[in-house]
């Protein structure tokens, strides 16, 4: 079985600071992982995803995330917040087969923007 | 390329109605998948289909809901009867494949209200 933790329901930062939403995950095999976005009345959208290769991962309007195994982690970061960015944020694991494969989705972070 | 299609956005029925929900992947997709999700959660799978069959309905709560993918292109998930529980908004997704690190394409749901 696999799982996601999502650390924080809520976070909030100024506009032009650092955004850190965390990601733990649990897997039983070798993960791949996912951030998606949703803004208000939208379905998801892919941000970035890692599945093998280089553990860090740059993804859609100035996203990446690090893989870390040893930390069961993949936490999501961006250098500069814009009032954009404000939307809520999945994070999600899967795996190469059998039941492994269905995507697995974490409680979600509200991200909210302030001026 | 036109994105993951579905009708109607929103719904309101009373307890014990029925409802049916309509879906158009993007075109060459082999996979749908239905997923639920409940305010203040992530999705969650209940139907994956590949092509015309079905995949994985573990997570369906079969003695009310019935998906179907008739041809494998669109589809249509029913509730009936439907219960207070069953409100949520009702995304559709699919994928070029059933990998496990494929990229999942979402509609902007149907939203479920029963009364």
């Amino acid at each position: 079985a696999q799982s996601v933790t999502q650390l924080g329901s809520h976070v909030s930062v100024s506009e032009g600071a650092l955004v850190l939403l965390r990601c733990n995950y649990s897997s039983s095999v070798p993960p791949y992982l996912f951030w998606y976005v949703q803004y208000p009345n939208q379905g998801l959208q892919l941000l970035l995803k890692y599945t093998t290769g280089a553990t860090l991962v740059k993804g859609i309007n100035g996203f990446e995330a690090e893989f870390k195994k040893s930390e069961t982690s993949f936490h999501l970061t961006k250098p500069s917040a814009h009032m954009s960015d404000a939307a809520e944020y999945f994070c999600a694991v899967s795996g190469p087969s059998g039941s492994a494969r269905q995507l697995t989705f974490g409680s979600g972070t509200q991200l909210t923007v302030l001026p | 390329e036109a994105g993951v299609a579905q009708s109607p956005r929103y719904k309101i029925i009373e307890k014990r109605q029925s409802v049916a929900f309509w879906c158009n992947p993007i075109s060459g997709h082999a996979t749908l998948y239905w997923y639920q999700q409940i305010l203040g959660q992530g999705p969650k799978l209940l139907i994956q289909f590949q092509n015309n069959g079905v995949v994985d309905d573990s997570q369906l709560p079969k003695d009310r809901f019935s998906a179907e993918r008739l041809k494998g292109v669109d589809s249509t998930l029913k509730i009936q009867p439907a219960k207070l529980e069953d409100s949520a908004v009702y995304l559709c997704a699919s994928s070029l494949n059933a990998r496990g690190d494929e990229t999942q394409y979402f509609g902007p749901g149907t939203r479920l209200l029963v009364l």
